[in-house]
């Protein structure tokens, strides 16, 4: 399975667009990426997931390199309750989630 | 429901003693997942249901670990002899068996 690598926190403030880089170099053919939001006392949330270029939704956009060694999470016009921790992972979309691996993922604060 | 429910939200108990934690997945979700999350941490794999499929046991910790999993619905979470390592919180997730997980809000363990 692919590791991922992601900073582990981030300072941001209201109103700014915030990327979060994940890295993933050995990502196989068959991998999704996919980014879960996770609050203090709740259970991680589904964000978005992609294969390639780029995916939008309405909470978010993640763009993924031709070589798809990387992907990065953007969170337009951040707001004080976006603030939460950003987990990244590489796996096969069909199935195998408990194969996933769950790093420290990236701490969002967002200030006002 | 309209979501993954869990309880109880917090329990606290004495070391020794036998907890059980219980979810109630999203109807119609065939597979349901528990993790166990410490502080800080990312997300810890322990045991995954997939239908009438023999559920995967291999993230459980010890055998003082159990689950089990009526059909497609309710699962409970079983720690026997508790131990002061064993405090965390406990999540359960569902899904469709592809493609996103969705989270409960967790059961925070505390072991005294």
């Amino acid at each position: 399975l692919a590791k991922t690598t992601q900073p582990i926190s981030m300072d941001s403030y209201e109103g700014q667009e915030v990327n979060i880089t994940c890295s993933h170099n050995n990502i196989a053919t068959n991998d999704y990426i996919t980014w879960y939001q996770q609050f203090p006392s709740q259970g991680p949330r589904f964000i978005i997931q992609g294969y390639k270029t780029k995916v939008t939704n309405e909470v978010a956009s993640l763009f993924i390199p031709a070589d798809r060694k990387s992907s990065t999470l953007s969170l337009p016009r951040v707001s004080l309750s976006d603030t939460a921790v950003y987990y990244c992972l590489v796996g096969e979309a069909a199935g195998n989630n408990r194969k996933l691996i769950w790093g420290l993922g990236t701490s969002l604060a967002v200030n006002p | 429901g309209a979501g993954v429910s869990q309880s109880p939200s917090n329990k606290v108990t004495e070391k020794g003693k036998d907890v059980e934690l219980r979810c109630d997945p999203i109807s119609g979700h065939t597979a349901l997942y528990w993790y166990r999350q410490r502080l800080g941490q990312g997300l810890e794999f322990l045991i995954y249901f997939q239908g009438n499929s023999a559920p995967d046991k291999s993230g459980l910790p010890s055998d003082r670990f159990s689950a089990e999993r009526t059909g497609e619905s309710v699962s409970t979470l079983t720690i026997q002899r508790t131990q002061q390592e064993d405090s965390a919180v406990y999540l359960c997730a569902s899904s469709l068996g592809f493609g996103a997980l969705f989270f409960g809000s967790g059961t925070q363990l505390s072991v005294l």
